[in-house]
């Protein structure tokens, strides 16, 4: 178990800009989340998949934004025509659902900043 | 909908002093309940879960919580806080029927003074 890693862990781009950023979630798990976090808030929700298929989306999440996990492993996000207000930390997170409480493991997360 | 508040945002303490941080949630039936820590510039790291059973949870780190549903909470206690433990602490609530999506808190940062 090498746990939830994600790249880059650092991103800096220009307004405008199409960044994308991955996540590769622990091996076994099914789910596979992710998760905006702004200065001195908690994660919030931004969309979820269950082996390849993605089951919700939050209204946080524009039109600029797109997620996919092609084969069930790893997921990308997405953001194009970057805005300032998309500098964040963006953290993504897995689970093994098994129809009861299920528990999520956090990657260290992407910090974009947008110029 | 479900939803979590933490009261404090920031907590002081000094080395070897109890901790306390405070939970409270709102949603209709038996909630799944999380407390995670976060280190500056890192993902949250799971210290213990409710589920059901037993309402005192034992977690990582010598930290636990109760789980008070007269009171709607689940606050985070350590008899002895090091150093170390200074992080920002998130309070987390997931619903127990339907999609299961978690809600954070806001946090609460824990300062340890020497």
């Amino acid at each position: 178990d090498t746990g939830v890693s994600q790249d880059p862990r650092h991103k800096i781009t220009k307004r405008g800009q199409n960044v994308t950023f991955r996540c590769d979630p622990i091996s076994e798990h099914n789910r596979l989340y992710w998760y905006r976090q702004t200065l001195g808030q908690g994660p919030e929700f931004l969309t979820y998949f269950q082996n390849e298929a993605q089951l919700e989306k939050s209204r946080l999440l524009s039109d600029r934004f797109s997620a996919e996990r092609p084969k069930g492993s790893f997921s990308t996000l997405e953001i194009q025509r970057t805005e300032q207000g998309d500098s964040a930390m963006y953290l993504c997170a897995s689970s093994l659902s098994r129809g009861g409480g299920e528990t999520q493991y956090f990657g260290p997360g992407t910090r974009l900043l947008v110029l | 909908a479900q939803s979590v508040t933490q009261p404090d945002i920031h907590i002081t303490v000094s080395e070897g002093a109890s901790l306390e941080l405070r939970c409270n949630y709102s949603y209709g039936a038996t909630p799944y309940l999380f407390w995670y820590v976060q280190s500056p510039g890192q993902g949250l790291q799971l210290l213990l879960k409710y589920f059901s059973g037993d309402t005192l949870v034992q977690g990582i780190k010598g930290f636990e919580a109760e789980f008070k549903r007269s009171q709607s909470s689940f606050n985070l206690r350590k008899p002895s806080v090091h150093w170390s433990d200074a992080a920002e602490y998130f309070c987390a609530v997931g619903a127990s029927g339907g999609s299961y999506i978690p809600t954070f808190g806001r946090g609460t940062s824990l300062i340890v003074h020497p």
